[in-house]
């Protein structure tokens, strides 16, 4: 249980253009996902917090204009890189919890790789 | 702001001996912490999870202790097999009740036949 399906796995894409990933749980409703991003041999940098029906919460120094974040129903939230560049390639993770209280594991995504040339 | 720092971006052991990872962290006091492994091109899998009151957790071969005094996490693989080959993980969890996770940049292990 508790699978959470990423898509897509892998984006290569022009600069300027806009990219939407998806972030769907499977087989449980997710009040809370969360956005992260990954540079390589790094760890993974906490992008948003996105709650069903709420904005999301950005982390200090992530651009909200930049990085779109829709989470319209409790399995499904969206992350839009808009005007992508080169410095924004890189592994992207959502995760989703499957309950709203705290010291909960989040399930993982298996991410999506992308590539602005 | 707070710092984790996991003790060797590598480690290399011999099939069948115990790995211990090691977490430390600073300026912060998180109410939990969480292993998670992370093979190559994937996403995190959970491990366990050990409370701010808890000093040790147990699950099959692995095995978490907490230290809130010295603000370290050990992670003991035992009888350690070539599939235990990952990188792993350690995540703080928040005081305040968020359910923000702060990651260390992980300890690639590698299990050597």
């Amino acid at each position: 249980g508790a699978v959470v399906s990423q898509h897509p796995s892998w984006v290569i894409c022009k600069s300027g253009t806009s990219v939407k990933i998806e972030c769907r749980s499977l087989d449980f409703q997710a009040t809370t996902m969360f956005w992260y991003r990954q540079f390589p041999k790094q760890s993974l940098m906490l992008m948003a917090t996105s709650n069903e029906g709420s904005k999301a919460t950005y982390e200090q120094g992530v651009e909200k204009d930049k990085f779109l974040i829709n989470h319209a129903s409790l399995t499904l939230s969206t992350l839009t890189v808009t005007s992508a560049h080169p410095e924004d390639s890189s592994f992207y993770i959502c995760s989703a919890m499957v309950a709203e209280h705290s010291n909960q594991p989040q399930h993982f995504g298996d991410g999506t790789r992308l590539s602005i040339l | 702001s707070q710092k984790i720092e996991q003790n060797s971006e590598a480690l290399n052991i011999q099939e069948g001996k115990t790995a211990t990872l090691t977490c430390n962290y600073t300026n912060y006091s998180p109410a939990y912490l969480q292993w998670y492994r992370q093979d190559p091109g994937r996403g995190p899998v959970f491990l366990l999870l050990i409370r701010e009151n808890e000093k040790e957790k147990r699950k099959e071969r692995l095995k978490v202790t907490f230290d809130t005094t010295l603000k370290q996490s050990l992670f003991h693989i035992t009888a350690s097999q070539p599939a235990d080959s990952a990188t792993y993980l350690c995540a703080l969890g928040s005081q305040t009740g968020a359910n923000n996770l702060f990651f260390g940049t992980g300890t690639r292990l590698t299990v050597i036949p």
